[in-house]
């Protein structure tokens, strides 16, 4: 079964680090690049960033671009999303998602998704 | 960066009926865009993607059209089942950006 499931969610602190990870199964991980989305409260989907197949090319969301990394772990079909310097602007529901074609295509669709971790920056 | 503006926000439609949502992009992305639905604690779920290509699984009642800044999102013939947000999402250049979503709601 294809699948793709978050974990490392929860509450944190304004100006604080958390790492959300995103294990993948039932298909070839490292064929195929993974993106980070997110949804906050009453807002629609917002894309936050990429990252392809080998780990060699991540792109950013100016809104978390300087504070947010991706990288993956081809070994352990897993990424990852370092979020620095957290603020309230960060609270949602974070969910990853992999590219419809694998290898190196630009361009591609998001089409499995994962359920997603729920992320609270609050004092 | 490209930004993406769904029309409407919200619509209401009863089992049945055809309806249309709209998606602009601020410049343009040839046919490099793609339609999901989502339910509220479900993943979303893409529909198509390059504008036009209906995804393995989703009914025949879902079509897009559309290229360069233009597309259409129609569903014709409403089931219970098409109660969700739609969002449009254009995969033509990072940051890819996503539509502000439009709320088809039950009338």
């Amino acid at each position: 079964q294809v699948q793709l499931v978050e974990s490392g969610g929860g509450v944190v602190q304004p100006g604080r680090s958390l790492r959300l990870s995103c294990a993948a199964s039932g298909f070839t991980f490292s064929s195929f690049g993974i993106h980070w989305v997110r949804q906050g409260p009453g807002k629609g989907l917002e894309w936050l960033a990429v990252i392809t197949f080998d780990g060699n090319q991540k792109y950013y969301a100016d809104s978390v671009k300087g504070r947010f990394s991706i990288s993956r772990d081809n070994s352990m079909n897993m990424v990852y999303l370092q979020m620095n310097n957290v603020s309230s602007e960060d609270t949602a529901v974070y969910t990853c998602a992999r590219d419809s074609r694998d290898g190196y295509k630009p361009r591609s669709a998001l089409d499995i998704w994962g359920q997603g971790t729920r992320v609270t920056v609050s004092s | 960066d490209i930004q993406m503006t769904q029309s409407p926000s919200s619509l209401s439609a009863s089992v049945g009926d055809r309806v249309t949502i709209s998606c602009r992009s601020s410049q343009s992305i040839a046919y490099y865009l793609n339609w999901y639905q989502h339910k509220v604690g479900e993943a979303p779920k893409l529909l198509l993607s390059t504008a036009s290509a209906l995804q393995g699984g989703v009914p025949s009642r879902f079509s897009g059209s559309g290229s360069e800044t233009d597309f259409t999102l129609t569903i014709s013939g409403l089931q219970p089942e098409d109660f969700a947000t739609y969002y449009c999402q254009q995969s033509y250049t990072t940051p890819y950006s996503f539509g502000q979503g439009t709320k088809l709601e039950i009338k």
